[in-house]
């Protein structure tokens, strides 16, 4: 059982809005502004969408933002396109000095 | 630009040691840590441990911690994950990647080693 939880799945239509939640504890999540989000396609390796709660790294669009509210941290995708169509993890750290992962996300473009 | 190139897929047998390497450049690898993150087939991310190259600091995820080793050769920009002795449940895709910190996200990764455990 990952430390974070995160929906098994979500879908939307293209143009839509989708946001994927991520669910911890005071002790991670809620404790900490070091929350990060990563996408990943079939087959790549991961890559960083959002680090630090709601910081895009350079190269990643705008239609990608992230948010925390208590210990619940969302990712919000909108204007979905077919490409974004991949599984999403979020990270934390935590109050044990580690990073630790949700269970993952599939989004689904239909 | 900002490389992290890891060593080819790696076919063992249980009981087996085996060492694997991520080698960075584009960048100053002494002044970023690396993390090892495990993929278990069809499963998700796992952080494994991550080592500051500038003075070989460590530090294991508790659940890998005795499980494998993560050092550093800052001489030659490589860092490596290790196993004295494999098992069929260490069968996975390894990734390493960069941290700025320990805490924050990692902003490049290696494509992945796979490694395969079977008897």
């Amino acid at each position: 059982q990952s430390a974070l939880t995160q929906p098994a799945s979500v879908s939307g239509s293209p143009g839509q809005s989708i946001t994927i939640s991520c669910t911890g504890t005071s002790s991670d999540v809620g404790g900490y502004n070091y929350v990060s989000w990563y996408q990943q396609h079939p087959g790549k390796a991961p890559k960083l969408m959002i680090y630090e709660v709601s910081n895009r790294p350079s190269g990643v669009p705008d239609r990608f933002s992230g948010s925390k509210s208590g210990n619940t941290a969302s990712l919000t995708i909108s204007g979905l396109q077919a490409e974004d169509e991949a599984d999403y993890y979020c990270s934390s750290y935590t109050s044990s000095f580690h990073v630790v992962f949700g269970g993952g996300t599939k989004l689904t473009v239909l | 630009e900002v490389q992290l190139v890891q060593s080819g897929a790696e076919v063992k047998k249980p009981g087996e040691s085996l060492k694997i390497s991520c080698k960075g450049s584009g960048y100053s690898f002494t002044s970023y840590w690396i993390g090892w993150v495990r993929q278990m087939p069809g499963k998700g991310l796992e952080w494994m441990g991550i080592i500051y190259p500038g003075d070989s600091d460590t530090r294991y995820s508790p659940s890998f911690q005795g499980q494998v080793t993560i050092s550093a050769d800052k001489s030659i920009s490589t860092a490596y994950l290790q196993w004295s002795s494999l098992k069929a449940s260490d069968t996975a895709m390894y990734y390493c990647a960069r941290r700025v910190t320990t805490k924050g996200g990692a902003d490049y990764w290696g494509q992945g080693t796979l490694v395969t455990v079977s008897s």
